[in-house]
């Protein structure tokens, strides 16, 4: 069964370092997000990514953060200068073309640990 | 604003016994709904959805949620747990292509 993969597994940067996360979503699926979870809190939503272009973005999404979709396989996150509170759990999906009014689930990876120290 | 509200942090089942997972929503209209678990070190997997129609999905792993548009809730069940269930589950919601709004989460324990 395809399935949503992500690289590292974990990631371990000093503050303001630039990270990149990777992400190979389900190879004939259009629709992508990037969500994270600091330890003990819940699932955040962070950008979805459509059409090569921005769909939605949350509070969190600032300047800081970038996608891109480099070539028709990956899916990337890049935080230019990592802080502290960049720390958590970040979780790639991905979701099909189809029905619509999207009733369409999204497919989530295994996710990234990040740890800036 | 949106949110999903998950009550219990924590449950602790004995193997062979009967499971029920409270959720409840609040949303400007009725979103589609979902049910993920979190195995530890491992992603987040679809266990089942609710979009429209029928108000009891059947799910992977022999789990069902039923769609309380009344009480705004989607509690998920299952009739008889099995050691491999423990895990975190999230009840989420969403509409359309838009974010997901996540649940805290609750961690299931079960006893042998």
């Amino acid at each position: 069964e395809p399935e949503v993969t992500q690289t590292p597994s974990h990631q371990v940067t000093q503050m303001g370092q630039e990270v990149i996360l990777r992400c190979v979503p389900i190879s004939n699926h259009l629709y992508f997000y990037w969500y994270r979870q600091i330890l003990g809190q819940k699932v955040e939503f962070l950008v979805s990514f459509y059409n090569n272009e921005i769909s939605e973005k949350s509070e969190i999404f600032d300047d800081q953060f970038s996608v891109e979709r480099p070539d028709g396989s990956n899916f990337t996150l890049k935080i230019r200068s990592t802080k502290l509170e960049d720390s958590a759990m970040y979780f790639c999906a991905s979701s099909p073309p189809g029905l619509a009014g999207g009733k369409n689930e999204q497919y989530f990876g295994p996710g990234t640990r990040l740890t800036v120290t | 604003a949106q949110s999903v509200t998950q009550p219990d942090i924590h449950i602790t089942v004995s193997e062979g016994a009967s499971l029920e997972l409270r959720c409840n929503y609040s949303y400007g209209a009725t979103p589609y709904l979902f049910w993920y678990v979190q195995s530890p070190g491992q992603g987040l997997q679809l266990l089942l959805k609710y979009f429209s129609g029928d108000t009891l999905v059947q799910g992977i792993k022999g789990f069902e949620a039923e769609f309380k548009r009344s009480q705004s809730s989607f509690n998920l069940r299952k009739p008889s747990v099995h050691w491999s269930d423990a895990a975190e589950y999230f009840c989420v919601a969403g509409t359309g292509r838009r974010a997901l709004t996540f649940g805290s989460g609750t961690r299931l324990q079960v006893q042998p």
